[in-house]
């Protein structure tokens, strides 16, 4: 199984300014995800971090609005940029580890004013 | 509490074979309900939905129908190919607003 340490759990933020979401593992994972969850919506898949390279984005979603780090197999972090208020929603960090289940961060609940 | 039971796996067939992944689900009022679908290496993508009773969801020839008598949201596919290969999961949104997943299931088409 994995734990995964999440923070800030939630944050009120002005217009303009940035935000870091950490995401910790207590295991050493190869691949880690950042999705978003709009209120009322399904997930969306930001990108993928691997240790040691870029991150791969999705769709929708440029590396200069959500810079993402993994310096090493437990830990990254997502940075939302220059927010505005269609930013607010929650963020989660994920990973699978062997077999099928998906361990999720306890998310980020980000409200931008 | 909201929760989403699937089927085990892994689920093993021949290319070209009937698939179905059972998923029943217990929530408050009336949640929307979701299959995911995350291949080899990738993030999760959301495969289908439905909102409301009797909804049908489909995408790339796989199905669901949101069954509010029986609780269940079962995946099907009537022919599936080598490249269906991958873990489904169902999940759901019911008034709390975050997802709530099953367990996962595998599935491996042979050639």
């Amino acid at each position: 199984s994995a734990v995964i340490s999440q923070k800030p759990s939630r944050d009120i933020c002005q217009r303009g300014t940035s935000l870091t979401i950490q995401c910790q593992v207590d295991s050493q994972v190869t691949m880690m995800f950042w999705y978003r969850q709009q209120p009322g919506q399904s997930l969306t898949l930001i990108a993928t971090a691997n240790q040691g390279s870029e991150a791969t984005y999705e769709s929708g979603f440029v590396i200069d609005k959500f810079p993402i780090s993994r310096p090493n197999l437990t830990f990254s972090t997502l940075t939302v940029s220059n927010m505005s208020p269609e930013d607010s929603s929650i963020y989660l960090c994920s990973v699978r580890l062997t077999g099928e289940k998906l361990f999720f961060g306890s998310g980020t609940q980000l409200s931008v004013l | 509490g909201d929760s989403v039971t699937q089927m085990e796996g892994p689920v093993t067939l021949s290319e070209e074979a009937f698939l179905t992944i059972n998923c029943t689900y217990t929530a408050t009022g009336y949640p929307s309900l979701f299959w995911y679908v995350q291949y080899p290496g990738e993030g999760l993508q959301l495969l289908l939905k439905a909102t409301k009773a009797d909804d049908k969801g489909s995408n790339k020839g796989f199905e669901a129908t949101y069954r509010k008598e029986t609780t269940s949201f079962h995946l099907e596919k009537g022919s599936v190919q080598v490249s269906d290969s991958a873990v489904y999961f169902c999940a759901l949104i019911a008034a709390g607003n975050m997802l709530t997943f099953g367990g996962g299931t595998r599935l491996m088409v042979k050639p």
